[in-house]
């Protein structure tokens, strides 16, 4: 099993919408989680960071799921601008909370 | 401007002739890693750096060495390049390790070795 898995998609999905990614990760010891954001051949960007009782960010909500092991992110109202790929990332924990595991990504295509 | 710079940004080379991928940071971060990105892979750690002088291997660390003599700078040594090398490289750093701080990914480092 994957550290960190992602369905890799393609998403595609039209103005408006909603969409939602799923991650989930096999260390139970860790303990930061973050979506970034990656344009085509550009380099990654934070989106959010994941907390604990989940957070939102205008349009943007994460939410952690200790107990299953996942983290997910769901767009409302989706752009144009959104389209990208999305990456879940998860820390490894403990002394070795520097490790960070990329999942493989998730590309969201929103077309008009 | 606060910023991530990586030099050189595109470079072909040959197998077995050494190179460095220089990474530099103006933030004053504590926290600094190298990342390679292969497709259907995804982003792989290489190594990562928490502090001066304190260097830690992430899941891909053969073939690599680095250095962190200094805050700002992470080099990124290839002493013997192998064609398997060749990929899209990112340096990235942040402050207090990445617990909850976001990483400022540099614009990354095409190499292709032959």
């Amino acid at each position: 099993r994957k550290e960190v898995e992602q369905d890799p998609g393609p998403f595609n999905v039209p103005e408006g919408a909603t969409v939602a990614f799923n991650c989930t990760y096999s260390n139970s010891a860790s303990q930061s989680f973050f979506w970034y954001r990656q344009d085509c051949r550009k380099e990654p960007k934070l989106l959010m960071s994941v907390y604990s009782s989940g957070n939102e960010d205008g349009r943007f909500t994460a939410q952690l799921n200790r107990a299953s092991q996942y983290i997910s992110l769901l767009i409302r109202d989706s752009k144009l601008s959104d389209s990208a790929t999305y990456l879940c990332v998860v820390n490894a924990g403990g002394t070795s909370y520097g490790k960070l595991t990329f999942g493989q990504g998730t590309i969201l295509t929103v077309h008009p | 401007e606060a910023q991530v710079t990586q030099n050189p940004r595109y470079l072909i080379t040959v197998t077995g002739k050494k190179l460095t991928v220089t990474c530099s940071q103006n933030m004053n971060h504590e926290y600094m890693s190298w990342y390679r990105q292969d497709p259907g892979l995804g982003l792989r750690q290489i190594y990562y750096s928490m502090n001066v002088e304190v260097t830690d291997k992430g899941d891909v660390p053969e073939g690599y060495k680095v250095s962190r003599k200094e805050k700002r700078n992470f080099p990124l040594i290839l002493e013997s390049p192998s064609p398997n090398q060749t990929s899209l490289y990112f340096c990235a750093s942040s402050s207090h390790g990445t617990k909850y701080n976001e990483q400022f990914f540099g614009p990354g480092t095409r190499l292709t070795v032959l």
